[in-house]
This record gives C-alpha cells, sequence and structure tokens, in this order.
C-alpha cells in the first residue's frame, strides 16, 4: 500500500511572501508520479504541478515549484509571491500504475493568505 | 468547456433512501473514478472505470455501486443511504487510468444523509 503525509494542517503567508508545504510518501514502485492539486473555496480540484519520479529536475509551473528529495520520499510545494487568488486546500497526491488506488491522496494543507 | 460535470450539487437523503449521482465529460477520456471527501481525509477511491465497459472497487467501495453507461458517463448509486456517506463525492477523469495521467475533477456533490 502507498501512503501520503501532509504534516501541516493548516499554513498562512502575507501577501507577496514564499511559502512552502510539505509533503512526504511512501510507495514500493519505482514508477510513480507526484502531483499538488488546489481546491478553492469553490471546491473544484485543479492541478498545480506534476512531478514523474524518474526525472531529477523538479519541475516549476510559474510560481509554482517543487522540491522532489527521492531518497527522503519528501516532495514539498513552494508558491513565490504568494497571491490572494492562492488560499486553497492544497493536496499533495502519488500515482502508481498499479493497484486499484490510481491516485493517493494526502490529507490536504489549508493555506491562508495574509493581506 | 465544461469539462467534467456533476450532478446534483446539493442533496439532501433521509436514511434509507436511495440516490444516483451522475457524472459526464466531454474530454474523450478513457477512464473515469469517484472519490468521497471527508474532513481531515483527503480523498479516497470509491469505484473506478478504467475503460468504457470495466469498472473496479477502489478503497472505500462498500453500499456503492457504479454503472459506466457509455465513453462519456459513470454514475455511482447509492442503494440504501446510510449516515456514514454524508460526504462530498467528487468525480474525476483521466486520459488512461495510469499514474502519470493527471485527473480532471468536477465540481464535486455534497450529499447529507439524515
Amino acid at each position: 500500500a502507498q501512503t501520503v503525509t501532509q504534516s501541516q494542517p493548516e499554513m498562512s503567508v502575507q501577501e507577496a511572501e514564499t511559502v512552502t508545504l510539505s509533503c512526504t510518501y511512501d510507495t514500493s514502485e519505482s514508477d510513480y508520479y507526484l502531483f499538488w492539486y488546489k481546491q478553492p473555496p469553490s471546491r473544484q480540484m485543479i492541478l498545480v504541478i506534476r512531478q514523474e519520479a524518474y526525472k531529477q529536475q523538479n519541475a516549476t509551473e510559474n510560481r509554482f515549484s517543487v522540491n522532489f528529495q527521492k531518497a527522503a520520499k519528501s516532495f514539498s510545494l513552494k508558491i513565490s509571491d504568494s497571491q490572494l487568488g492562492d488560499a486553497a486546500m492544497y493536496f499533495c497526491a502519488l500515482g502508481t500504475n498499479f493497484g486499484n488506488e490510481k491516485l493517493t491522496f494526502g490529507t490536504g494543507t489549508r493555506l491562508t493568505i495574509i493581506p | 468547456n465544461a469539462g467534467v460535470t456533476q450532478t446534483p450539487k446539493f442533496q439532501v437523503l433521509k436514511t434509507g433512501q436511495s440516490m444516483t449521482l451522475q457524472c459526464a465529460q466531454d474530454m474523450n477520456h478513457n477512464s473515469m473514478y469517484w472519490y468521497r471527501q471527508d474532513p481531515g481525509m483527503g480523498l479516497r477511491l470509491i469505484y473506478y472505470s478504467a475503460s468504457e465497459g470495466t469498472t473496479d472497487k477502489g478503497e472505500v467501495p462498500n453500499g456503492y455501486n457504479v454503472s459506466r453507461l457509455n465513453k462519456r458517463e459513470f454514475s455511482l448509486r447509492l442503494e440504501s443511504a446510510a449516515p456514514s456517506q454524508t460526504s462530498v463525492y467528487f468525480c474525476a477523469s483521466s486520459e488512461e487510468s495510469r499514474g502519470n495521467q493527471p485527473q480532471h475533477f468536477g465540481d464535486g456533490t455534497r450529499l447529507s444523509i439524515l
């Protein structure tokens, strides 16, 4: 079985500052993928960024980047120049190609942006 | 550009009533999923359909049934609703049921069982 752990239930950051959300995972598979999803108050789940485990280079998407530490099984999300629209629940998720749990989600981190 | 559409958005049921949640996607995706989201527990997979004509159990299938009506539509049925099934339900789709495929989600259905 695979697990995803987000140890920070809530985080807050000043607008325009940088914040890092933590995620650790466990899987016995060698072929897997990691995702960060954002869930704003509107409830819709939106894909923020994706990382392939076989790639050493950390993924980036505009103000969003990850720090992928494969040996430590760590996958943190860094949000630079935080904006009010970044306020949301953020979920880390792990995907593998085996088993019936196609995506395993963490419990989420609620991010508040302080104006 | 609808993506994944779920109906209804809200529903209140009494214990023992039955209910079908509808989901449709217009992205020509092969795979579809049903999750439930409970406070402090993230999303848990109920059932998924890797392709039209197939369905498989996820992590928490008890009390639910699904139907992959066609490539576009994947419904979730509660035959006899129980208060433990009070949750927010999400439908999702992806091109294939492989771990590298990002999933696209609907807006969710908030279901309360009294």
